[in-house]
């Protein structure tokens, strides 16, 4: 099962608009991650926040952990064209010691408009 | 561009066949990880290998299995395929074991589709 579900599903926004993304998670992490993936091709890592971490920026991106909420952000401010991509957020459970997988959302289809 | 390659791009077998899916790490990582993604879904963990050896498995069976090499490269490969093991199958490297922290390098996947 997912650990991660984002939400929304689908998002559709016009050019230079911000758009965001929200991610939920089940159980305790160590950070979380957020990931690209351009049609159906392979992902891309984006940025990654630790549990102790509250805000992180990256560029035009801003993610924030809420784990009291188990959830997460991706905000893209000035949403461009090439930023059309679904985004998934993942998670990885310690087990013994190190984390061995990576636990992915069903991800955000955004769609930004010339 | 990741510097993870994958092989083939696409392919196209019948159900009760057999499948061997490539990937070509970045040099100097020991780990690579294979996750299994289905029309409109996240990627699911299948397994990870590290320095040869499976070292993590996901819900998988045991028809899937895979292959690491010294040269950096790794198969999955596919037993009795059945209709619902099409999808996209994407392979990551990292330098280490610890997914949470080493970032992941994906390859750009190979498409399966089982008739």
């Amino acid at each position: 099962s997912q650990q991660g579900e984002e939400d929304p599903q689908a998002l559709s926004i016009q050019e230079g608009e911000n758009a965001t993304m929200n991610c939920s998670y089940k159980t305790s992490i160590n950070n979380l991650q957020w990931y690209r993936q351009n049609s159906g091709r392979g992902l891309v890592h984006l940025i990654l926040i630790r549990s102790n971490e509250r805000e992180k920026h990256s560029g035009r991106l801003r993610v924030t952990l809420d784990t009291s909420k188990k959830s997460s952000s991706l905000l893209i401010t000035a949403s461009r064209a090439a930023d059309t991509a679904s985004y998934f957020c993942a998670t990885a459970l310690v087990r013994g010691g190190s984390a061995r997988q990576l636990t992915f959302g069903s991800g955000t289809q955004l769609t930004v408009l010339p | 561009e990741t510097g993870v390659t994958q092989s083939p791009t696409h392919l196209i077998k019948t159900r009760g066949q057999q499948v061997t899916l490539r990937c070509s790490s970045q040099s100097g990582h020991n780990t690579v990880s294979w996750y299994q993604q289905a029309l409109g879904q996240g990627p699911q963990f299948i397994f990870q290998y590290y320095r040869e050896e499976e070292n993590g498995r996901g819900n998988f069976p045991p028809r899937f299995s895979g292959l690491q090499f010294p040269n950096y490269s790794s198969e999955l490969n596919v037993n009795a395929l059945e209709l619902d093991d099409s999808a996209l199958y994407l392979c990551a490297s990292s330098l280490g074991l610890a997914v949470s922290t080493d970032t992941q390098y994906f390859g750009p996947g190979t498409r399966l589709t089982v008739l």
